[in-house]
């Protein structure tokens, strides 16, 4: 079964640091980009950071960029995201997707970070 | 960015009903559209991809259509289980934006 599973969320204070994992089996992990997405309580869906097959490219959102960094351990197929820096507005469930073509899928089932203090 | 725009934000329905969900892009996305269900508690599920083309598993009573700039994501003979938040997402130039949602409720 294609499946991505998410871990290492928690309530952090503002400031703080965390590393999110995701663990992929089921397909070949090296082949595929990789995403983190993530849900604010209550809002709409959206994209974090992406990273390429090897790990050489990797973007960012604004929101985030220049406090979190995407890597992937293509030998244990696991997907990273360091957070460092975390605010408020961070809280969120943050959920691991594979890029098939050009579509999000499958979807992990999500880890929850709160910052608050 | 290329900004995604559903409507309605939420719609209510009797089970049997059919419904639509549009979707609008700011610019040309060709057929790179690709819609989500997310049911209540629960993560987001690839419904359809680019465009019109139905995931493995998912009812035949789901439908989508559209090209350059507006998209429809179309629900015949509406279930209880269709209870979900619809979401549209392009996938025709980085960074892949989706709309805001779209919530579906059985009235």
């Amino acid at each position: 079964e294609v499946q991505v599973v998410e871990s290492g969320g928690g309530l952090v204070q503002p400031g703080g640091s965390l590393r999110l994992s995701c663990a992929a089996s089921g397909f070949t992990f090296s082949l595929y980009w990789m995403y983190w997405v993530r849900q604010a309580p209550g809002k709409g869906l959206e994209w974090v950071s992406a990273i390429n097959y090897d790990g050489t490219t990797t973007i960012y959102a604004d929101s985030v960029k220049g406090r979190f960094s995407i890597s992937r351990d293509n030998a244990k197929d696991t997907l990273y995201v360091q957070m460092n820096g975390l605010r408020a507005e961070d809280t969120a469930v943050y959920y691991c997707v594979r890029l098939r073509g050009s579509w999000f899928d499958p979807w992990g089932q999500g880890t929850l970070v709160t910052v608050t203090s | 960015d290329i900004q995604m725009t559903q409507s309605p934000s939420s719609l209510s329905a009797f089970v049997g009903d059919s419904v639509t969900i549009t979707c609008r892009a700011s610019q040309s996305i060709n057929n790179f559209l690709n819609w989500y269900q997310q049911k209540p508690g629960k993560a987001p599920k690839l419904l359809i991809y680019v465009a019109s083309n139905l995931d493995s598993g998912v009812p035949s009573r789901f439908s989508g259509s559209g090209s350059g700039t507006d998209f429809t994501l179309s629900i015949t003979s509406l279930q209880p289980e269709d209870v979900a938040t619809y979401y549209c997402q392009q996938s025709d130039s980085g960074p892949y934006t989706f709309g805001q949602g779209t919530k579906l409720e059985i009235k």
